[in-house]
């Protein structure tokens, strides 16, 4: 079974620090998405990474993919208040062409 | 374009009871899978379906079963529900298997 697990599960920090938070599996994958998820909306995608050691950056966001193809992680710097929610990671299994996704990190930004 | 439309928004139901949510994909989008959110599990994929065929399926009991239409509007039912169904169903659309996910707000389900 392909998981994804996310760390930290929970994040609190104050306006205008740097954080990162990480995706990690030990299935290799074909690409790797990140959503944001805001209270009671559905969650909506942020980026696609699909080359091993690849680097999206989305404003204040960096996002990087593993070599291996096997993680990835999130980056923000100078965060906001606005960048409060629920961050997701989400794969294509290699078997059967699904979304899956990680249990999430939730992140709150205290102004 | 209008996006993902899921109703209801809200529903109680009481244990027992089966329930019908409904989900209109984006316009062109003939791809819909549905995906079961809890504080403990995180997203869970249930199914999806893709011109009125399911494609891929979760690990769900079969109380848990769908359908798409030939307009690629899709159901989801859920029949004796029972007090852990307790959930946020998100429906999600996409134009094919390799393509992006956009997501509905949902249908936050109570079962009392």
């Amino acid at each position: 079974t392909q998981l994804l697990e996310q760390s930290p599960q929970f994040l609190s920090i104050q306006e205008g620090e740097n954080l990162t938070v990480y995706c990690n599996s030990s299935s290799v994958f074909s690409s790797l998405q990140w959503y944001r998820q805001e209270p009671g909306e559905g969650p909506v995608l942020l980026v696609t990474v699909v080359t091993g050691g690849e680097v999206k950056k989305l404003k204040r966001l960096t996002f990087q993919f593993g070599d291996a193809r096997k993680d990835s992680s999130l980056h923000i710097t100078a965060a906001q208040p606005g960048d409060t929610g629920l961050y997701l990671c989400a794969a294509l299994t290699n078997r059967d062409d699904k979304i899956i996704f990680g249990k999430g990190t939730r992140l709150h930004i205290l102004p | 374009k209008a996006g993902v439309t899921q109703t209801p928004r809200y529903l109680i139901k009481t244990r027992g009871q089966q329930v019908t949510l409904s989900c209109s994909p984006i316009s062109g989008h003939r791809s819909v899978s549905w995906y079961q959110q809890t504080p403990g599990q995180g997203l869970q994929f249930l199914f999806e379906y893709f011109s009125e065929t399911q494609r891929n399926k979760g690990n769900f009991p079969g109380r848990f079963s769908g359908r798409q239409f030939s307009n690629s509007r899709s159901e989801m039912n859920v029949s004796t529900l029972e007090l852990g169904d307790s959930a946020l169903y998100l429906c999600a659309s996409r134009q094919g298997p390799n393509e992006k996910l956009f997501f509905g707000s949902g249908t936050q389900l109570s079962v009392l």
